[in-house]
């Protein structure tokens, strides 16, 4: 689990306020994925990024989130004017290449809560 | 229907004791993840699993693919290893996961 980091690891927004979730993933790993823990549920997928590309958001609401993964710097998931359902656990993941799955590392998560 | 079925979806345990924990799994998926959660919400990927069998420690994992079931056991169970544990299924097409809903073990000493 070594290597991928979220920051912050709570974050607390109040509601029409912006959420900037940042992930590095573990050092040489292009791959990166975001994951969403509502309260009582499971682990959602939401979108999957190479360097400076999406390539799966199918699991993105249509509006108010984004995500980047730029050449340089971290992958950032960004929430607009958050609302109180937007409160959740948020999971990064890397790995090196598609299909090394036994290479997939999680960081610790950012807990965004919405007042 | 979740494409990817737990259970038990808590579970109790008496130190010592062999626990295990079931996933069933639809068509479409390629591969299994045995992932931890421990209370504070970090995540670690304990196993793959595409065929047979994988052991670490004390954590065994199995994969069926033909009845589509894998099986996670934990021998000796101590205290430490309470835990979220989540079965997740990596979709054939598409690279992302997709999730069980998490069994919740404690391990009384």
């Amino acid at each position: 689990n070594a290597g991928v980091m979220q920051n912050p690891r709570h974050l607390v927004r109040r509601r029409g306020q912006e959420a900037r979730l940042r992930c590095s993933p573990v050092k040489g790993h292009s791959h990166v994925y975001w994951y969403r823990q509502l309260p009582e549920e499971g682990l959602k997928f939401m979108v999957y990024l190479q360097k400076e590309n999406i390539i799966d958001e199918s699991g993105m609401p249509k509006e108010r989130f984004s995500a980047e993964f730029p050449k340089e710097g971290p992958s950032i998931l960004r929430i607009q004017q958050v609302v109180r359902g937007d409160s959740a656990a948020y999971f990064c993941a890397s790995s090196p290449e598609t299909f090394l799955w036994e290479k997939l590392f999680f960081g610790s998560g950012t807990q965004l809560s919405v007042l | 229907k979740n494409e990817v079925e737990q259970s038990p979806q808590n579970l109790t345990a008496q130190e010592g004791e062999f626990i295990t924990i079931n996933c069933s799994y639809s068509v479409g998926i390629s591969a299994l993840h045995w992932l931890q959660q421990h209370p504070g919400g970090g995540i670690v990927s304990l196993f793959m699993l595409s065929s047979g069998k994988k052991k670490h420690g004390r954590l065994i994992a199995t994969i069926n693919i033909q009845e589509k079931h894998s099986s996670l056991h934990i021998t000796a169970s101590h205290p430490r290893d309470s835990a979220v544990y989540i079965c997740a299924g990596h979709m054939e097409y598409g690279n992302k996961l997709v999730f069980g809903a998490g069994t919740i073990l404690r391990v009384k000493s």
